[in-house]
């Protein structure tokens, strides 16, 4: 099994473009979610699945939207890039309380 | 912020020494984790303790928790040079949340 996966592992955009990180898991776990990661800081969730079809908002969703069409796959999608979005983001797959983390993605907004 | 608070932020000791680190809770809880970050890494799951356990073992780590003081230690004994990680707490079911960590660096 590959894990959790996601890419692209680093991107720099500019104010105001918009992305999509990949994030993609072989588990077959029905819980998945996003992380951000600030410098010296702990992981702060921003939005979280249940399964397919099901998304819910965690603590920083502002400026961030996510579907979830399959299982495998939940892409985070950043709609006008602000400075403030510069940090590691993390996707991470659960099962019963384990969570299982991919290896990041670092972002830097200019 | 719900986080709960860890410390020390940073700890420095000596190979083969134990380290301890702390983790400090608002809300009740039915379970606490701990994971590991390697520099530039994502996060691995060490060990998980339940609201109804007091202590609980894995290898060379042992994680305590008292519930009526809201907090949680982790103690990782004979340290090694691949212990330098930071270490998180973490609660909570549908809605992790992390503590910020604490920075253990191991000394040869």
């Amino acid at each position: 099994n590959a894990g959790v996966t996601q890419t692209p592992k680093f991107q720099v955009l500019k104010t105001g473009q918009s992305m999509t990180l990949q994030c993609a898991q072989d588990m077959n776990h029905e819980y998945m979610s996003w992380y951000r990661q600030d410098p010296g800081m702990g992981l702060r969730l921003i939005h979280y699945s249940v399964g397919a079809g099901i998304t819910d908002q965690g603590e920083v969703p502002n400026g961030y939207n996510v579907s979830r069409s399959t299982t495998e796959d939940f892409p985070l999608r950043l709609l006008s890039a602000a400075p403030s979005q510069t940090s590691v983001y993390f996707c991470a797959s659960r099962r019963t309380d384990t969570q299982y983390f991919g290896p990041g993605t670092r972002l830097t907004v200019l | 912020s719900q986080q709960g608070e860890e410390d020390p932020q940073a700890l420095s000791i000596q190979e083969g020494e134990n380290a301890t680190m702390n983790c400090s809770y608002k809300t009740s809880i039915n379970n606490l984790q701990w994971y590991r970050q390697n520099s530039g890494r994502g996060l691995v799951h060490l060990i998980l303790i339940r609201s109804n356990e007091r202590e609980k073992h894995s290898g060379r780590l042992r994680v305590t928790l008292d519930t009526s003081k809201k907090s949680s230690s982790l103690l990782i004994t004979a340290s090694r040079a691949a212990d330098t990680a930071s270490y998180f707490c973490a609660r909570g079911a549908q809605k992790l949340v992390f503590g910020q960590g604490t920075r253990l660096t191991i000394n040869p």
